[in-house]
């Protein structure tokens, strides 16, 4: 039972091209986040999501496009990759609120190489 | 310049040995938490403290948030190879609508 899913979990894809990441958590939880890992480790929030609205916007390029269909899910679609892009993506859930609130669950992430 | 800054930035130790890593900040937070992620892997999270001055534990883990909510540590006692892996603060701000993840210690226990 996998709390925090995501796909795929590798991708490589060449510079231009257009690529999404797809994520879903069946924890109940109300916000979900993606993150950025660079290749010194460092966490990087981009998106936060709560009840499908948008929340959080970090300073992200605009090639990058978040979609919540429902509040169980939130898809990355990125236009126009280019080298830069290549780190691991991790999507988060968690509970808006109260003591837990921000106490995150990860999915596996996805590592996206740019060729 | 990071919100949170975590020292050391790398550890290596031999089995059976303490160590502890720091979290620290200029900025109060309303609570804080601690995550291990190991490598292929989303970090999962150990432990939440919201008190000042609070201590929890977890089997060999000892955490501490810092009397005035600014900082934090973590202390391993006989480290375990399956210790080994990267240990993340993150705080929830003072106002409770910002979150943010430390720059990470990346441990490495040796059998």
């Amino acid at each position: 039972d996998t709390a925090v899913s995501q796909t795929p979990k590798y991708l490589v894809t060449q510079m231009g091209n257009d690529k999404s990441i797809k994520c879903e958590q069946n924890l109940g939880h109300d916000t979900m986040y993606w993150y950025k890992q660079d290749s010194k480790k460092f966490l990087k929030i981009m998106f936060s999501y709560n009840n499908k609205e948008l929340i959080i916007n970090e300073t992200v390029p605009n090639r990058f496009s978040p979609k919540s269909p429902d509040k169980a899910h939130l898809n990355l679609h990125i236009n126009s990759l280019e080298l830069g892009d290549s780190a691991v993506y991790f999507c988060a859930s968690s509970l808006t609120g109260g003591r837990d609130f921000h106490e995150q669950y990860f999915g596996p992430g996805t590592r996206l190489t740019v060729t | 310049t990071q919100l949170l800054e975590q020292s050391p930035q790398f550890l290596s130790i031999q089995e059976g040995e303490n160590l502890t890593v720091y979290c620290n900040s200029s900025s109060v937070f309303s609570s804080l938490q601690w995550y291990r992620q190991e490598p292929g892997e989303g970090p999962v999270l150990l432990v939440t403290v919201v008190t000042g001055g609070e201590v929890k534990k977890l089997k060999r883990l000892t955490f501490q948030f810092g009397d005035a909510r600014k900082d934090s540590s973590l202390h391993i006692t006989a480290a375990q190879p399956g210790d080994t892996g990267l240990y993340l603060c993150a705080g929830v701000s003072a106002t409770g609508n910002q979150f943010y993840f430390g720059t990470g210690t990346s441990l490495t226990v040796i059998p």
